[in-house]
């Protein structure tokens, strides 16, 4: 059955703590590996795709990177403002949808 | 840009109420989907449009219709519902229909309380 999984399911860093989230799949073919960010009550942000492993993209404090197993959003001295949750998704097997791991809530603290 | 807008952002109905929600997207992308979202969950997949036709309907019940009038606008007609079906609804779109590789970009989503 194709799914992914995310670790830690909650994470507290005080503000400069670097640290990274953890996103396993074993989705059959996989086609795209998708990062979200989801503030409370609000609908997902788009991060990053990625596409093959070895693949990875950076944005300001944040780089995703790609294995055959796994995914990693590595956060580089976090600011309050991180904090949300963070979606993982991946695309491929047969279902021909997104499936979504249950998500990281990242706290920052000054 | 990359904005997919919903109407509205908050909704209260009764189990008789018929109301509906909606969606548009300017960005020409030709996949859109509905997502049901419970607190502290994952999005769930409802429906998928590509190219104005139903693609993938998730078993969802009855009570919850979707129309896709024309490659902008995606509907979801809501009829009978049950304060279980109270949740955040979000609609998504995606450049060139349901290939997998296009990411999906998000609205904010309706806020739905069933009473």
């Amino acid at each position: 059955e194709d799914q992914v999984t995310q670790s830690p399911e909650a994470l507290r860093l005080q503000e400069g703590e670097s640290s990274s989230l953890n996103c396993s799949y074993t989705v059959s073919g996989l086609r795209g590996l998708f990062w979200y960010r989801q503030d409370p009550g609000k609908g997902p942000e788009f991060l990053f795709t990625l596409y093959s492993a070895g693949e990875e993209k950076e944005k300001e404090r944040l780089k995703a990177t790609l294995t055959k197993k796994e995914s990693f959003l590595h956060i580089t001295a976090p600011k309050p403002e991180d904090s949300a949750t963070y979606l993982c998704a991946g695309y491929g097997g047969a279902t021909n949808k997104l499936i979504f791991g249950t998500g990281t809530l990242l706290a920052v603290q000054p | 840009d990359t904005e997919v807008t919903q109407t509205p952002k908050h909704l209260v109905m009764g189990m008789t109420n018929k109301k509906s929600l909606k969606c548009e997207q300017h960005m020409g992308h030709r996949a859109m989907y509905w997502y049901k979202q419970k607190a502290k969950k994952p999005p769930e997949l409802m429906f998928v449009y590509s190219y104005e036709k139903l693609s993938i309907n998730e078993s969802v019940p009855s009570r919850f219709s979707p129309e896709c009038p024309n490659s902008s606008l995606l509907n979801l007609h809501l009829h009978a519902l049950q304060p279980e079906d109270s949740a955040l609804y979000l609609c998504a779109s995606s450049p060139r229909g349901t290939s997998g590789t296009d990411t999906q970009y998000f609205g904010p989503g309706t806020r739905l309380t069933v009473l």
